[in-house]
């Protein structure tokens, strides 16, 4: 089965800055890459995705890029804000097997 | 709309103890799935629905049953509970059949004496 790693488990910047989350896969099968939000004591929420005929996704200050070669996908985050303190959560789906990565503990101090 | 909506928010039950954790949707979407979190190990994905008649299992099923008889309700069961099923559980569906594009509910936090 598919099996995730998701570094760093814990990060923390100056608000501005960017912030850069790094998952790899192992399965070559998995063909879509999402990632979740979570902040502290609410759902996971969708925050960008990608498949795997695509090397890049942005959208506004979140951009996703994966490199099937490689086996591995990156969350970046620019000019963060206190609002973007959360957990992320990066996922590998391919034939209906779904994993998460372990999560990364995002904090942005003002 | 109102979603996914999960029930019950808290949860505490003895070991042995059986109990359904409930969830329904009403944005008609054909695949639902049930998650558990776990610190320092992400989500896991325990059974999972791709529409009313048809269920399937996850990375995590053991000890757990579901059911899918209507489009709206997917209900997790817990046959005797354990300890190791302290967790929070998360519902979440989709208008993919394929498990992209989750939403999800607001989850439950059980814990197993």
């Amino acid at each position: 089965g598919e099996n995730v790693e998701q570094h760093p488990s814990t990060l923390s910047v100056q608000e501005g800055d960017s912030a850069v989350i790094k998952c790899t896969y192992s399965d070559s099968a998995s063909n879509y890459f999402p990632w979740y939000k979570q902040e502290l004591g609410k759902r996971p929420q969708l925050i960008i995705d990608i498949r795997s005929n695509v090397g890049e996704k942005k959208d506004q200050r979140i951009a996703v890029t994966l490199n099937k070669t490689a086996k591995h996908f990156s969350l970046h985050i620019t000019e963060t804000q206190p609002e973007d303190s959360a957990v992320y959560f990066c996922a590998a789906i391919g034939n209906n097997d779904m994993r998460f990565g372990a999560g990364t503990r995002l904090t942005v101090k003002p | 709309n109102a979603g996914v909506t999960q029930t019950p928010k808290f949860q505490v039950l003895k070991t042995g103890q059986s109990m359904t954790l409930q969830c329904a949707q009403d944005m008609n979407h054909e695949y639902m799935s049930w998650y558990r979190q776990d610190p320092g190990m992400g989500l896991r994905l325990i059974h999972y629905s791709v529409g009313a008649g048809i269920t399937d299992q996850g990375e995590v099923p053991n000890g757990y049953n579901v059911s899918r008889s209507t489009t709206e309700d997917f209900p997790l069961r817990l046959l005797s509970a354990a300890p190791s099923q302290t967790s929070v559980y998360f519902c979440a569906s989709s208008y993919r059949t394929d498990g992209e594009k989750l939403f999800f509910g607001s989850g439950t936090q059980l814990s197993v004496l």
